[in-house]
Order: structure tokens, then C-alpha cells, then sequence
């Protein structure tokens, strides 16, 4: 079993729609949660990160993270067509660095 | 600013043959990654170097091997390519290894191993 398992997707959404995207995770020990957005042929770009239970919100973009159920969802209001990427989550020990990713959800939003 | 460089952007290349893969960053990072990205695998670390002159072993190190002459550059060389690295290759950098210090990528090296 994956350390880290994302929602596969794809998801195709009319704009305007509010976005959830979610993951899961099985080791208790990771305590710091990001959200990278990638364009296709392009490399992952930070979008959101957060260290704690709650949500943590920037714009249209709200991180929210449930750590006693081991769930961590980004949510995306009044979605774009430039919202059009795949989003990745991923997640760190305290202090390792070192990321472990999800596989991405596609997510297309239709003009 | 360019912040990560990547080369070449794409290669095809006979199974067998050695080949490097290029990564600078001017951003005076001091740690520096290699991915390899795949569908339906995500992104997995191959190698990994906190500071100029020391580098680690990620999660799929096998068939790869890297150096850290300089805080600037980060080769991850192939010495004999198998099909099973087929694959887009992802450097990143980040100021310092740890919670807080955000990862960033380069465009990404596309290669084809026949």
C-alpha cells in the first residue's frame, strides 16, 4: 500500500464549479501537507503548503487538513479554465525534507 | 531569473548506452533533487544532496548515480540505460532541506530508452 494515495481522477468541471481534491495518507508520522499544481510538459509549481490541522486559505485556494483522519483535501471556488493542470499532493516528516508524493488528479475546467 | 535549467529537454537513447542529465540552479540553493515522474507511479526521488559535496539515496536510486561538485549543479548520470527508465526527469532545489523550504522544479528531461 502507498504511503500516500490521491484521488486518480480525471475530473472535468464547467467553470464557476467549486473543485475538491483529495488525498489520503497511512503514516501518522507526516506532518507538513502541500499542494503542487503542474501544467502540462512543465514541472510542479508550490501552491499551497500547511503544518497543521484546519484549513489554511489564499484566494480561491483553501488547503484543509484532517489529521486524525489522516485526509487532506484542496479546494478550489469559482474554478478557471487556467485552473486547468494536475494538481499533487504531498507530504513530509518533521524536519526530513524529503517529499512523498501522490500520483495527481487531472483536472480540466471547461469554458 | 532562471532558477532551474534543465538538459537536454528531450532524448531518445539506446538501451545500453550512458548518458547524463544536466540540472544547474542559480538560486544558491543548497539542497538539490532528482525525480522521476511517471503515470499512475506520481513523482519518486531518486537521489538527493543537502549541501555541495554530500548527496543521499531516495527512493529508487538504483541505475543512477549523481554528484554535487558545486553548490550550482547536479548531474544524474545513467551508466547503462534499461527501457524501465523511460521516463520524465524532474530537478528541483530548495534553500535547505527540511519543513518549510519549498521545492522548485525545473521544466523537466523526457527520455525514451529503446
Amino acid at each position: 500500500q502507498k504511503e500516500v494515495e490521491q484521488d486518480p481522477g480525471p475530473l472535468s468541471v464547467p467553470e464557476g464549479a467549486i473543485v475538491s481534491l483529495n488525498c489520503t495518507y497511512s503514516n501518522s508520522a507526516f506532518q507538513y501537507f502541500m499542494w503542487y499544481r503542474q501544467y502540462s510538459r512543465k514541472g510542479p509549481e508550490l501552491l499551497m503548503y500547511t503544518y497543521s490541522s484546519g484549513n489554511k486559505e489564499d484566494g480561491r485556494f483553501t488547503a484543509q487538513v484532517d489529521k486524525s483522519s489522516k485526509y487532506i483535501s484542496l479546494f478550489i471556488r469559482d474554478s478557471q479554465p487556467s485552473d486547468s493542470a494536475t494538481y499533487l499532493c504531498a507530504m513530509t516528516y518533521t524536519n526530513a525534507g524529503k517529499s512523498t508524493f501522490g500520483d495527481g488528479t487531472t483536472l480540466t475546467v471547461k469554458p | 531569473t532562471a532558477g532551474i535549467t534543465q538538459a537536454p529537454t528531450s532524448q531518445i537513447l539506446a538501451a545500453g548506452r550512458s548518458m547524463t542529465l544536466r540540472c544547474t540552479q542559480d538560486m544558491r540553493h543548497n539542497a538539490m533533487y532528482w525525480y522521476r515522474q511517471d503515470l499512475g507511479l506520481g513523482l519518486r526521488l531518486i537521489h538527493y544532496s543537502n549541501t555541495a559535496g554530500t548527496t543521499g539515496k531516495g527512493e529508487v536510486p538504483d541505475g543512477y548515480s549523481v554528484s554535487r561538485a558545486n553548490t550550482d549543479d547536479f548531474p544524474l548520470t545513467l551508466a547503462s540505460a534499461v527501457p524501465s527508465q523511460t521516463s520524465v526527469y524532474f530537478c528541483a532545489s530548495s534553500e535547505n532541506q527540511g519543513v518549510g523550504n519549498e521545492q522548485f522544479f525545473g521544466p523537466g528531461t523526457r527520455l525514451t530508452v529503446l
